[in-house]
């Protein structure tokens, strides 16, 4: 079993329509947790970090962490063409330790 | 200019031969990493250096090696290609305990025959 779990989509959806994307982990350790985006043919970018339970807000981007239920989800808000992209999760389970990362979801906004 | 750099692109080779990936990286970070990516299992860790002394392996390291010249460069090697070392190969550099975030390069596609 992996030790993080993402659907691989595609998530197809209209433009304008919420994005749901989400992870879910075994281990307990994991204490921060990533969401990166990654469009086609380029490397992975930063797109939201928290390291609590709770949402962080940025802009049209939530993320949301549920360490009881070992869940974390990412939400779109207003969706772009520009948002079509991979979307990958990545948990450090200690300060200067190692990024485990999800398979990625691909999404796709249609115009 | 890009912060990360990565040599070549895309490349093909042919089973059994040694190939070098190359990463340069001007954001100053002493940490740097080599990660593959295969469709649907995420990235997957080779190697990672913390300094230009210290090299770790990572969970997939068998039939790769590393070699950290500077403080900017880490190069990734394969000795003796297979055709299952066929992937997406990324370069990656954070700055510290403080501070998380990988930055990533473009990234080399490798096709081995």
């Amino acid at each position: 079993q992996k030790e993080v779990e993402q659907d691989p989509g595609p998530l197809s959806v209209p433009e304008g329509a919420i994005v749901s994307l989400n992870c879910t982990y075994s281990n307990s350790a994991f204490q921060y947790f990533m969401w990166y985006r990654q469009y086609s043919r380029k490397g992975p970018e930063l797109l939201m970090y928290t390291y609590s339970s709770g949402n962080k807000e940025d802009g049209r981007f939530t993320a949301q962490v549920d360490k009881s239920s070992k869940y974390i989800s990412l939400f779109i808000r207003d969706s772009q063409p520009s948002d079509s992209a991979t979307y990958l999760c990545a948990l450090i389970k200690a300060a200067g330790n190692k990024l485990t990362f999800g398979g990625g979801t691909r999404v796709l906004v249609k115009p | 200019d890009a912060d990360v750099t990565q040599t070549p692109r895309n490349r093909i080779t042919k089973t059994g031969k040694r190939i070098m990936l190359e990463c340069s990286q001007t954001k100053g970070h002493d940490r740097m990493y080599w990660y593959r990516q295969d469709p649907g299992l995420g990235l997957r860790l080779i190697y990672y250096s913390f300094d230009v002394k210290d090299i770790n392996k990572g969970e997939i390291s068998d039939g790769y090696s590393v070699s950290r010249q500077a403080q900017a460069k880490f190069s990734l090697s394969l000795e003796s290609a297979i055709p299952n070392q066929t992937a997406l190969y990324f370069c990656a550099t954070s700055g510290s305990d403080r501070d998380e975030t990988q930055y990533f390069g473009p990234g080399t596609r490798l096709l081995v025959l």
